[in-house]
């Protein structure tokens, strides 16, 4: 089973910073996904990285597939506290039935 | 609104008891996944359907059970429950389950057992 190791594991910094997450793996994924959950919610899905090297941006969000596919990257410019929440990757498990395996997440908390 | 319906939102039962998670995926989609979220595991697969067949089964125990009907809705079963069973269980459902496909996630069903 493919695992993915996210970093850090929690975040708290002040408005308008920036910050960028990790999510890594020892194994190639066809793609990975980001997803953001809030507190009593489900997680929702952020973007979709599929080509190795490629990078997608969201309004302050700019997320990048490593050149091997076997790491992502999420980076937030000018964090805002509507940022706050569990940011999981994801990815889907080639070697068993293309299950979605999820990382552990990193919990972000911006402070006003 | 990820057009992902879970029932009931909450549940409260004792050990021992039995209970039945439903899911209503997305209108068109074939795939619904099954999580487990607590604060010490994270986000844990447990089963996946597609059309109504398995497809692929995670850290499920034995005393956990589902399926998934010919109008694509599944059901988790949960028996025997212990207080460990407490927990948010997610229902995602996507078009077609194979690689590259993005899940919708449901609420949830915050399930705590006393």
């Amino acid at each position: 089973t493919q695992l993915l190791e996210q970093s850090p594991q929690f975040l708290s910094i002040q408005e308008g910073e920036n910050l960028t997450v990790y999510c890594n793996s020892s194994s190639v994924f066809s793609s990975l996904q980001w997803y953001r959950q809030e507190p009593g919610e489900g997680p929702v899905l952020l973007v979709t990285v599929v080509t190795g090297g490629e990078v997608k941006k969201l309004k302050r969000l700019t997320f990048q597939f490593g050149d091997a596919r076997k790491d992502s990257s999420l980076h937030i410019t000018a964090a805002q506290p509507g940022d706050t929440g569990l940011y999981l990757c994801a990815g889907a498990d080639m070697e068993y039935g293309n299950k979605l395996v999820f990382g552990a997440g990193t919990i972000l908390r911006v402070k006003s | 609104d990820s057009g992902v319906t879970q029932t009931p939102k909450h549940l409260i039962t004792a050990t021992g008891q039995r209970v039945t998670l439903r899911c209503s995926p997305r209108s068109g989609d074939l795939s619904v996944y099954w999580y487990q979220q607590s604060l010490d595991q994270g986000l844990q697969f447990l089963i996946q359907y597609y059309n109504g067949e398995e497809r692929a089964k995670g850290n499920i125990l034995e005393r956990f059970s589902a399926q998934q009907f010919p109008d694509l809705h599944s059901e988790l079963n949960l028996s025997s429950l212990e207080l460990g069973d407490s927990a948010l269980y997610f229902c995602a459902s996507s078009p077609t389950g194979l690689g590259n496909t993005e899940a919708f996630f449901g609420q949830g069903t915050r399930l705590t057992v006393v």
